[in-house]
C-alpha cells in the first residue's frame, strides 16, 4: 500500500534558524504528486507547495522541497524560520485508487519557533 | 471564491444524540472528502465522493457514521448515536480530478465536535 512517514515533532527552533522536516514515502506504482500542507492553529490544512515529477522542486513562502525518486523522499526546508511559521506540517502523496485520485497523509510534524 | 464551507464550526452534544455536520464544496470541484483529526490518530480519511457517488467508505469507523452527497454542492456526515470517543475535529475537503486541475485538495475550517 501507500504510506508517508514524517519525523516526529515537535521541532523547536529559534527565529532565523534553518528548518528541515523529513518525509519519506512508499507507493504502489509511481507517485503522481507530492505535497506539503500546513495547518495553523484552529484552521484547516492549506497547500504549501507541491512537486509533480522526479527532481521537481516545489517552493512557496521561502519553503522548498525536492521530489527525490531515488531516495523516495520529499524533505521540507526553509533557510530562516519566523515565529509565524509555527504550525503543523503534513507531507502527502497523491495516488490513484481504482481510477480515483486520493491523498495519503503523514501524521504531521509540529513546528514551534520562538523569538 | 468562498472556499469550502463547513457548519457548524463547533458542536457540543450529549452522548446518544444525533449529530449532523455539513459541507459545501468549492463550486466546480467533483471530489469531496471527509476527514477526522484527533491527537491520538492524526488525520484519518473517512469517506470520499466523486461526482456525488461514494467511492470508498472504508475509513468510516462504524455503522453509527453515515455520509451523503445529494448534489454537487452539499454533503452531510451524520453520527447516530454519538459517543464521547467521536470527539474530534472533522474536516471536509474538495478537489477535482478533471484534467487541467491541480488535483490538490482544499480544506474547510473544520467542525470541532465534543460529545459529553
Amino acid at each position: 500500500g501507500n504510506s508517508v512517514t514524517q519525523m516526529e515533532g515537535p521541532v523547536t527552533l529559534s527565529e532565523e534558524a534553518f528548518l528541515t522536516i523529513n518525509c519519506t514515502y512508499t507507493a504502489t506504482g509511481y507517485p503522481i504528486t507530492l505535497f506539503w500542507y500546513v495547518q495553523y492553529p484552529g484552521e484547516g490544512l492549506q497547500l504549501l507547495l507541491k512537486a509533480t515529477k522526479a527532481d521537481d522542486k516545489g517552493s512557496n513562502k521561502g519553503f522548498e522541497a525536492t521530489y527525490r525518486k531515488e531516495t523516495t523522499s520529499f524533505h521540507l526546508e526553509k533557510g530562516s524560520v519566523q515565529v509565524s511559521d509555527s504550525a503543523v506540517y503534513f507531507c502527502a502523496l497523491r495516488t490513484m485508487n481504482s481510477g480515483y485520485s486520493t491523498l495519503t497523509f503523514g501524521k504531521g510534524t509540529m513546528l514551534l519557533v520562538s523569538p | 471564491d468562498a472556499g469550502v464551507i463547513q457548519s457548524p464550526r463547533h458542536e457540543v452534544t450529549e452522548m446518544g444524540q444525533e449529530v449532523t455536520l455539513r459541507c459545501k464544496p468549492i463550486s466546480g470541484h467533483n471530489s469531496l472528502f471527509w476527514y477526522r483529526q484527533t491527537m491520538m490518530r492524526g488525520l484519518e480519511l473517512l469517506i470520499y465522493f466523486n461526482n456525488n457517488v461514494p467511492i470508498d467508505d472504508s475509513g468510516m469507523p462504524e455503522d453509527r457514521f453515515s455520509a451523503k452527497m445529494p448534489n454537487a454542492s452539499f454533503s452531510t456526515l451524520k453520527i447516530q448515536p454519538s459517543e464521547p470517543r467521536d470527539s474530534a475535529v472533522y474536516f471536509c475537503a474538495s478537489g477535482s480530478d478533471t484534467p487541467g486541475f491541480n488535483y490538490e485538495q482544499y480544506f474547510g475550517p473544520g467542525t470541532r465536535l465534543t460529545v459529553t
